[in-house]
């Protein structure tokens, strides 16, 4: 079975650009999930939707991030403009449902996308 | 509020010795507890989970408990190999507002030197 899918695995450009990343879910899951990894600050939790819909954005740094699901088997998270500061790995995970008792459930981790803002 | 604090690295072990990586946790409730593994230049997997006080996890020899009266979560591994060689990230799930979240742990680098 294909994993979580992420592209591109590379990117780098220009500050004030727009960057567009985009994940593909396992088929037959609920949840997806964006994540930013950096030295400083570790992983921490951007956005996450369950059946398309963001349930939880407060992980967004800010107005220049934003996420869409427009349907179950893709997402973009889109940074406009970009500044060097979102230099970062960006993960994007999947689950088959992530709801209140769902307990032990785990998400599933897509290899990443490396951001680099010069 | 609801954190993760796992032992700073990098780790440095040769092949088949004794691995600990210490992870303890505040939380409310009762959370779910996970160790996830990274390897380099990949996304994290899981490695094991507990989700209930004095549960056990284990996988691939690593094992870990869920000590309530601690609040400790740690990993540990009586033989490690060169392949072990990882980045290790203790988490726990929580419910909050309606939204259930996973926190990481900063993570741990262990290097197995043959």
């Amino acid at each position: 079975d294909a994993g979580v899918i992420q592209s591109p695995r590379h990117e780098v450009t220009e500050m004030g650009q727009e960057v567009t990343l985009r994940c593909k879910p396992i088929s037959g899951h609920n949840s997806l999930f964006w994540y930013r990894q950096t030295m400083m600050r570790g992983l921490e939790l951007l956005i996450y939707f369950n059946n398309n819909v963001p349930i939880d954005d407060s992980g967004m740094p800010e107005d220049r991030f934003s996420a869409k699901m427009p349907n179950a088997s893709f997402s973009t998270l889109k940074i406009q403009p970009s500044e060097p500061r979102d230099s970062a790995v960006y993960f994007c995970a999947s689950s088959p449902t992530w709801a209140p008792n769902g307990g032990g459930e785990t998400q599933y981790f897509g290899p990443g996308t490396r951001l680099l803002v010069l | 509020g609801n954190s993760v604090t796992q032992m700073e690295g990098p780790v440095t072990l040769s092949e088949e010795a004794f691995l600990t990586i210490n992870c303890t946790y505040t939380a409310t409730g009762y959370p779910s507890l996970f160790w996830y593994v990274q390897y380099p230049g990949e996304g994290l997997q899981l490695l094991l989970k507990a989700t209930k006080a004095d549960d056990k996890g284990s996988n691939k020899g690593f094992e870990a408990t869920y000590r309530k009266e601690t609040t400790s979560f740690h990993l540990e591994k009586g033989s490690v190999q060169v392949s072990d060689s990882a980045v290790y990230f203790c988490a726990l799930r929580y419910s909050q507002g309606g939204s259930e979240k996973l926190v990481f742990g900063k993570g741990t680098k262990l290097t197995v030197n043959p």
